[in-house]
């Protein structure tokens, strides 16, 4: 089974601040993703990459294979963007990869 | 095009109660989950389907069953409900197998047992 570990668990920070959420797994893969979890409950994919760097917006997420880590950035941060910031690997069994396993979480806190 | 929708939003339920909890998809996918949501846990896989009649244990399955009859509905069952299983309740479904399909989410099911 597939561990995957974030840091940190809390992050409190001002607006306009640059963010970095680490993200890291046991197990190789070919691709990672990133999830936003609104103050809402909603939960809704930000990423999904299996090499290099993407963008979107003021998001920036990179991942190294071969370390077996990968980052998100927030750049000019916004009270916004708080949130909970979830990656997860992929799981495998017999039927190739049919799942996903998570980690716990960052939850992210922009004060104005 | 409603995505995947969860029925109840909200449930309290007595120890001992039975109760199912409906996760519905207009996507056409083939696979579908269950997860568990506690605080400090992160999402938890209970159960899921690779296609219609077929259901799978995921990592903390005890005291829930799933039917999947229909391709489009994923039934999630407590058949006698305990305080333990007090949690945020998450359907997600994916067109099919493989690293780079997205996993949509529903917004959830609060249940509270007493």
């Amino acid at each position: 089974k597939n561990e995957v570990e974030q840091s940190p668990q809390n992050l409190t920070a001002q607006e306009g601040e640059f963010i970095t959420i680490n993200c890291s797994y046991s197990v190789g893969i070919s691709a990672l993703h990133w999830l936003q979890q609104h103050p809402g409950g909603g939960i809704v994919s930000l990423f999904m990459l299996s090499s290099g760097k993407k963008k979107h917006g003021r998001l920036i997420a990179t991942i190294n294979i071969q370390e077996k880590h990968s980052s998100l950035h927030i750049t000019a941060s916004h009270p916004r963007d708080s949130a909970v910031y979830i990656c997860a690997a992929p799981t495998y069994s017999g039927g190739g990869a049919d799942g996903l396993t998570f980690g716990k979480g960052t939850h992210l806190i922009i004060q104005p | 095009n409603a995505g995947v929708t969860q029925t109840p939003k909200f449930r309290v339920l007595k120890t001992g109660q039975s109760m199912t909890l409906l996760c519905a998809q207009d996507m056409n996918h083939e696979y579908m989950y269950w997860y568990r949501q506690d605080p400090g846990m992160g999402l938890r896989l209970i159960h899921y389907s690779v296609g219609e009649g077929t259901t799978a244990k995921g990592e903390v399955p005890d005291g829930y069953n799933v039917s999947r009859l229909k391709k489009q509905n994923f039934l999630l069952g407590l058949e006698s409900a305990a305080p333990s299983q007090t949690s945020v309740y998450f359907c997600a479904s994916r067109l099919l197998a493989g690293e780079y399909y997205e996993q949509y989410f529903g917004p959830g099911t609060r249940l509270t047992v007493t």
